[in-house]
């Protein structure tokens, strides 16, 4: 079974400082991996996905994202976070050959606590 | 279009009770999903709509649960007698037709069941 991995439960960096969240997954094919922000109260905004192509991927807010086959990784980062970026960011995958579902696999996700 | 909406935004009810959320996806959106959030957990799918046909349930959706999608519009998620185990976060989320499109979610419902 496909499986996500989000290593960090909490993150604290300071504001205007670089960002670097951690995301593996365990699956027998390259599945379809997002990224996916959650504030307090509020439901998911998907960030950026990737499906295939280029490995870098760019997304909303400043975000983007590295897709690394070798680390079954696809790590979010941002170059300097603002105080507004604090919430929890999940990733997830889907199956590539659900032509139609997008039924997600989550992360238990990371909460980014920004300090100023 | 004000996006998905979710109703009630928040629900407390005693063990045993039976509870009914609403989800009203984006009008053009013929895709519906239902996931459910425990805290410190991502998400969990529940069950998936095309149209009004419910075409994959996970094992998490038990036989007190039952979710429709009768005119292929809204989607209703029934929990009956509910269990402590039962509060969480119920999200909806919907798509629109094609590869992959993506899926946009409500704020959710939170049950509490006391």
């Amino acid at each position: 079974a496909q499986s996500v991995t989000q290593p960090d439960i909490h993150i604290t960096v300071s504001e205007g400082a670089s960002l670097e969240l951690r995301c593996n997954y365990s699956y027998g094919a390259t599945p379809y991996l997002f990224w996916y922000v959650q504030s307090p109260g509020q439901g998911l905004q998907l960030l950026l996905k990737y499906f295939s192509g280029d490995t870098l991927v760019q997304g909303i807010k400043g975000f983007e994202a590295e897709f690394k086959r070798s680390q079954s990784s696809f790590n979010l980062r941002k170059p300097s976070v603002h105080w507004s970026d604090a919430a929890e960011y999940f990733c997830a995958v889907a199956h590539p050959i659900n032509f139609g579902n997008e039924k997600l696999t989550f992360g238990t996700g990371t909460r980014l606590t920004i300090i100023p | 279009d004000t996006g998905v909406s979710q109703d009630p935004r928040h629900k407390i009810t005693k063990r045993g009770q039976n509870v009914t959320f609403r989800c009203d996806p984006i009008s053009e959106h013929n895709r519906l999903y239902w996931y459910r959030q425990t805290l410190g957990q991502g998400p969990e799918f529940l069950t998936y709509f095309q149209n009004e046909a419910q075409l994959e349930k996970s094992r998490l959706l038990s036989d007190r649960f039952s979710a429709e999608r009768p005119k292929g519009s809204f989607s209703t998620l029934e929990i009956q007698r509910t269990e402590q185990g039962d509060s969480a976060m119920y999200l909806c989320a919907s798509s629109e037709p094609g590869d992959y499109t993506e899926a946009f979610f409500g704020q959710g419902t939170r049950l509490t069941v006391v």
